[in-house]
C-alpha cells in the first residue's frame, strides 16, 4: 500500500521569496516520485520526477526536490517566487500504482 | 503538437443520462488512464488501459465503462449519471506500459455537472 500527504492545502508568499510545498509519502516499495503543477483551467504537467537516482531533483521553472529517505519526505523548493507560478502542485507517489496527493494551492502576492 | 486531447470540454447532464467523455492522443502511448479531480481529494484513478483492447479498474472505477479498440482512444462511458459524479474529469497517457515510470501527458480536462 501507498499513500502520499501534502502537509499545507494553501501557502502565500510574496513574489521573491522563498516557496517550500510539503510532501510526505508511504510506501511498502522504493517508490517514484513526481510533482506536477496545474495551471486554472488547465491539465496537468510535470514540474519532476525522482526514480532513485540522484536525491536532489531539479525541474522545469527553476523548482527542485530532495528526496529524503530517511523523513520519507519529498519536498519541492524553490529560491525565488514568481507571479507565474501561482498553481495548484500535486505531489505523486508510484511504486505499483500512483497515487496523488490532495494538492496545495501557491498564492503568490505582488 | 495535438498531444491529449479531451472532448466535451464542459457537459450537463440530468441524473440518469448516459454519456461518452472522448480521449484520443497522437503520441503512441501505450498507457491511458482516466482521473477525476474533486476538490480536497487530488486525483483519483477511474480506469486505464496499457494496450489496445486491455483495460483495468482504478481506484474508484463504479458508475463508468471504458473500452481501448484502438491505441489512439479511450473513451469513458457514464451510464447512468448521479450527482455524485459531477467533478472534472481529466485523461493521461504514458509511453512507458506501466505509469510509475514515465511521466503521465495530460488533457485540459471535462468539467461535468449532474443535476
Amino acid at each position: 500500500a501507498q499513500s502520499v500527504t501534502q502537509l499545507d492545502s494553501h501557502v502565500s508568499v510574496s513574489e521573491g521569496t522563498p516557496v517550500l510545498l510539503r510532501c510526505n509519502y508511504s510506501s511498502s516499495y522504493s517508490p517514484s516520485l513526481f510533482w506536477y503543477v496545474q495551471h486554472p483551467n488547465k491539465g496537468l504537467q510535470l514540474l519532476l520526477k525522482y526514480t532513485s537516482a540522484a536525491t536532489l531533483v531539479k525541474g522545469i521553472n527553476g523548482f527542485e526536490a530532495e528526496f529524503k529517505k530517511s523523513e520519507t519526505s519529498f519536498h519541492l523548493t524553490k529560491p525565488s517566487a514568481h507571479m507565474s507560478d501561482a498553481a495548484e502542485y500535486f505531489c505523486v507517489v508510484s511504486a505499483n500504482d500512483m497515487r496523488f496527493g490532495a494538492g496545495t494551492r501557491l498564492t503568490v502576492k505582488p | 503538437n495535438a498531444g491529449v486531447t479531451q472532448t466535451p470540454k464542459f457537459q450537463v447532464l440530468k441524473t440518469g443520462q448516459s454519456m461518452t467523455l472522448q480521449c484520443a492522443q497522437d503520441m503512441n502511448h501505450e498507457y491511458m488512464s482516466w482521473y477525476r479531480q474533486d476538490p480536497g481529494m487530488g486525483l483519483r484513478l477511474i480506469h486505464y488501459s496499457v494496450g489496445a483492447g486491455i483495460t483495468d479498474q482504478g481506484e474508484v472505477p463504479n458508475g463508468y465503462n471504458v473500452s481501448r479498440s484502438t491505441t489512439e482512444d479511450f473513451p469513458l462511458r457514464l451510464l447512468s449519471a448521479a450527482p455524485s459524479q459531477t467533478s472534472v474529469y481529466f485523461c493521461a497517457s504514458s509511453y512507458s506500459r506501466t505509469s510509475n515510470t514515465g511521466e503521465l501527458f495530460f488533457g485540459e480536462g471535462s468539467r461535468l455537472t449532474v443535476l
